[in-house]
């Protein structure tokens, strides 16, 4: 079945310390989404890629990194200098080229700081 | 800024009910709007999608209607079921060429059996 796969599902991050998350999807999407959700709120976008090897920052990139080495994965690394990063952070990919396809999602990976 | 924002937060009905949720954006320059479907825990299920050139779309029991110039859509559920509990997110796509989608902070919905 095609799909976007988000692991691990929960992820503890001590101080000062790098993580990252996976995602990969088989559905054949050039574009992919990385999404923060905090309690009570709705998605922000971190970043975005529209095509392998480029990214753009979306609203909130400060303190996390990516990069889209091949068109089906798009790891999202959360760095030390994200101080608030306790949150559900959400992978999504969707075609390029028709804007009214709606976008995909993956089951999330939990955030929480040990 | 594009903004939506979705009120109430959290609503509460007898099984059976018929009901409406909404989402208000504050720019009518819109390309197309989303209503999304999350369970706890999980990720987005894309439930419908209205260009904006539409009024309406429907599948099934749901039926999300748009109109821009008052910068308000509504997502209406017929027949409600307990499987219907969860939290229902709209989202709005800015412009033409917009990668990106503002999403409102959802509706955490619960239908009593």
């Amino acid at each position: 079945d095609g799909g976007i796969t988000q692991s691990p599902k929960y992820l503890f991050r001590k101080e000062g310390q790098n993580v990252t998350l996976s995602c990969e999807q088989n559905l054949n999407h050039d574009a992919m989404y990385w999404y923060r959700q905090d309690p009570g709120q709705g998605l922000r976008l971190i970043y975005y890629s529209q095509i392998v090897n480029d990214f753009q920052k979306g609203d909130i990139a400060e303190g996390y990194s990516v990069s889209r080495e091949k068109k089906e994965s798009f790891p999202l690394t959360v760095t030390s200098a994200q101080k608030n990063p306790t949150a559900f952070y959400l992978c999504a990919s969707s075609m390029v080229g028709d804007l009214n396809q709606p976008q995909h999602f993956g089951d999330g990976t939990r955030l929480s700081i040990l | 800024k594009q903004e939506v924002t979705q009120i109430p937060a959290a609503l509460s009905v007898p099984e059976g009910e018929n009901l409406v949720l909404n989402c208000s954006f504050t720019d009518s320059a819109i390309y197309n709007l989303q209503w999304f479907r999350q369970d706890p825990g999980k990720g987005l299920t894309s439930l419908l999608l209205i260009q904006s050139s539409q009024r309406e779309q429907t599948s099934g029991r749901l039926n999300a209607s748009l109109d821009k110039s008052s910068g308000r859509s509504t997502l209406y559920i017929a027949a409600s079921q307990p499987g219907d509990s969860a939290t229902y997110l709209c989202a709005v796509r800015p412009h033409q060429g917009a990668q990106k989608l503002v999403f409102g902070q959802g509706t955490r919905l619960t239908i009593n059996p």
